[in-house]
């Protein structure tokens, strides 16, 4: 069975300083990860996704994300935070192969602070 | 293009009450998944339909949940008898049938009063 462990519910960072999101994964067959971000009172959007091609994977917003088999790790990262990224960020998995059935980590709150 | 939308935004009702959530996905696509959200918690599968069948119900926490989609377009979700624990933001998503992204609605937030 697939499950994500979100470690921090909550991250606090400076305008202009690195965003750390950490997401590890406990999966039985490759993975396909996602990481979803949800602002106030609106749906998930989604911010990117690895489907088992580059490792490194670019998304919307300036985000980022390494795969990392041997640490079963799908950390989030953005060099330099603004205020607008202050929401909830999920991290989420699903069976590759298959259809999406989507595996939800708890979610952690970004505040950007001034 | 219009998104996943659901009706209502708020649903506000007494326990023991029953209940429809509605959800109407982009047009084309194939694939509907129920979610639900408790609060500081992450979405929870409930249940995937592929066209009209509900391919997987396993999410579905008791039999007085139930999902339906019979033209393989709009999607309601029923709950019979609702208790307190019901309380959630009920949520949607749709894709395609060649993508691994889905796309959610807004949700719909139950209290049960």
């Amino acid at each position: 069975a697939q499950s994500v462990t979100q470690l921090g519910s909550h991250v606090s960072v400076s305008e202009g300083a690195l965003v750390l999101l950490r997401c590890n994964y406990s999966s039985s067959v490759p993975p396909y990860l996602f990481w979803y971000v949800q602002y106030p009172n609106q749906g998930l959007q989604l911010l990117l996704k690895y489907t088992s091609a580059a490792t490194l994977v670019k998304g919307i917003n300036g985000f980022e994300a390494e795969f990392k088999k041997s640490e079963t790790s799908f950390h989030l990262t953005k060099p330099s935070a603004h205020m607008s990224d202050a929401a909830e960020y999920f991290c989420a998995v699903s069976v590759s192969g298959g259809y999406n059935k989507l595996i939800f980590g708890a979610g952690t709150r970004l505040a950007v602070h001034p | 293009g219009a998104g996943v939308s659901q009706t209502p935004s708020n649903k506000v009702t007494e326990k023991g009450k029953y209940v429809e959530l509605r959800c109407d996905p982009i047009s084309g696509h194939t694939a509907l998944y129920w979610y639900r959200q408790s609060l500081g918690q992450g979405p929870e599968f409930l249940i995937y339909f592929q066209g009209t069948g509900a391919a997987d119900d396993s999410g579905l926490p008791n039999d007085r949940f139930f999902a339906v989609r019979p033209e393989g377009s709009v999607s309601t979700l029923k709950i019979q008898r609702t208790e307190r624990g019901d309380s959630a933001v009920y949520l949607c998503a749709s894709s395609s049938a060649t993508s691994t992204e889905q796309f959610f609605g807004p949700g719909t937030r139950l209290t049960v009063l």
